[in-house]
């Protein structure tokens, strides 16, 4: 599975716009970006995920580049419950290809 | 319902002794996952499941052996616990799909050594 880079650490003021990035410059053509997150002594939260076009849904916007070599998370309005670890993983779908986990980025919402 | 339901969540027991975490899925997924959580927060694969058979098993010693009776459980025994197995242990679950497959945590077990 291709390696992901996070920043490590960021701020966001509560009520913004959080926009996480991703790079994965050595993303394969079959493997997906997928965004978890896990929130301070709980599991990791699936967010989205998305092969090659922008991705929606109730949680987060997803932007993949059209070259797909780096991804951006936007959170379009953080609240202080969305402080938590964000990873960004890319894999193949797959049952033989596990999620490898890195060390994410460490997101701060402000008040 | 809980989807992916472990059990127990904290568990503080003695050197030496041997000790089980249950999991269990009620969302129908075939592949099972163990992952470990360490005191840096970095979160490491150590075995996955696929329909009740061992498909990865990542460097872990043999003292921890996966158990899985039918493809919603998946048990992990730990025998002879040191204390650097102090971390907090997450089961997951998940299923292939076209549109790509998603995993899905429970909410892990704390383990303490002492």
């Amino acid at each position: 599975d291709a390696k992901t880079t996070q920043p490590p650490s960021m701020d966001c003021a509560e009520g913004r716009a959080a926009n996480l990035p991703c790079n994965h410059s050595t993303i394969s053509g079959n493997e997906y970006v997928y965004w978890y997150r896990q929130i301070h002594s709980q599991g990791p939260q699936y967010i989205i995920h998305g092969l090659k076009n922008n991705e929606t849904n109730e949680m987060a916007s997803l932007i993949i580049t059209e070259d797909r070599k780096s991804s951006t998370l936007i959170l379009p309005h953080a609240t202080l419950r969305d402080t938590a670890v964000y990873y960004c993983i890319v894999r193949v779908a797959d049952t033989g290809n596990q999620f490898y986990f890195g060390t994410g980025t460490s997101l701060t919402v402000i008040p | 319902d809980t989807a992916v339901s472990q059990t127990p969540k904290y568990l503080v027991t003695q050197m030496g002794n041997d000790k089980s975490i249950k999991c269990e899925q009620n969302l129908g997924h075939d592949t099972m996952y163990w992952y470990k959580q360490d005191s840096k927060k970095f979160l490491k694969i150590m075995f996955s499941y696929n329909n009740k058979e061992l498909i990865i098993n990542e460097t872990v010693p043999n003292r921890f052996s996966p158990k899985s009776p039918d493809k919603a459980h998946l048990n992990l025994h730990i025998n002879s616990l040191e204390l650097g197995d102090s971390a907090v242990y997450f089961c997951a679950s998940s299923q292939v799909r076209n549109s790509g497959n998603t995993i899905y945590f429970g909410e892990g077990s704390w383990l303490t050594v002492v």
